[in-house]
């Protein structure tokens, strides 16, 4: 199975900042790979598909990029409602597995 | 509007089966898979497998192979997850989940909390 490395697993940021957040894959995925943001209670919403792909309704603040083994999920401009956790997730050979988390909090 | 709609809390003893129900809405059922996803308490996601809700094909995570069984019922427009020989680290939120641009989803359930304990 692939293996997906997120980091970090907490970020403390504050409202304006710029926020990256990378994904790692055990092997090359092409840009087959999701961000989720959950928050405590909630299901995941899907950001991005397809390494950077915006999911529709998903604020332009968000952004994604990468392809093969390196991601990046960008938030441009961090707003309160984005303090969340997020999950990258990959598919290949159909499989789907999820990065480990990243808590993004407040500073 | 798409909604997916699952059963209620479970409470089950260890080597016992659970299955949760997953009735989908707002969309033509077949032309999404259904995929399922959980969260044990205070831990990440973890994806359990897939199933075609157009033809029943399934794909399970490798974990999970001979535990889990995935259906569906075209004619209540319902999925449903089975999980044998159920062990205390299979405490979690079950999720199921659709539509999206394949193999990702953008609609989830609720969740379903199976809590396995003696």
């Amino acid at each position: 199975d692939i293996q997906m490395t997120q980091s970090p697993s907490t970020l403390s940021a504050s409202v304006g900042d710029r926020v990256t957040i990378t994904c790692r894959a055990s092997q090359s995925i092409s840009s087959w790979l999701a961000w989720y943001q959950q928050k405590p209670g909630k299901a995941p919403k899907l950001l991005i598909y397809k390494a950077s792909s915006l999911e529709s309704g998903v604020p332009s603040r968000f952004s994604g990029s990468g392809s093969g083994t390196e991601f990046t999920l960008t938030i441009s401009s961090l707003q309160p409602d984005d303090f969340a956790t997020y999950y990258c997730q990959q598919y290949n050979s159909y499989s789907l597995t999820f990065g480990g988390g990243t808590k993004v909090e407040i500073k | 509007q798409v909604q997916l709609v699952q059963s209620g809390a479970e409470v089950k003893k260890p080597g016992a089966s659970v299955k949760v129900s997953c009735k989908a809405s707002g969309y033509t059922f077949t032309s999404y898979g259904i995929s399922w996803v959980r969260q044990a308490p205070g831990q990440g996601l973890e994806w359990m497998g897939w199933i075609s809700a157009y033809n029943g094909n399934t794909n399970y995570a490798q974990k999970l192979q001979g535990r889990v069984t995935m259906t569906t019922d075209t004619s209540t427009s319902t999925a449903y997850m089975e999980l044998r020989s159920l062990r205390s680290d299979d405490t979690a939120v079950y999720y199921c989940a659709s539509g999206g641009s394949y193999p990702f989803v953008n609609y989830w359930g609720q969740g379903t909390l199976v809590t396995v304990s003696s």
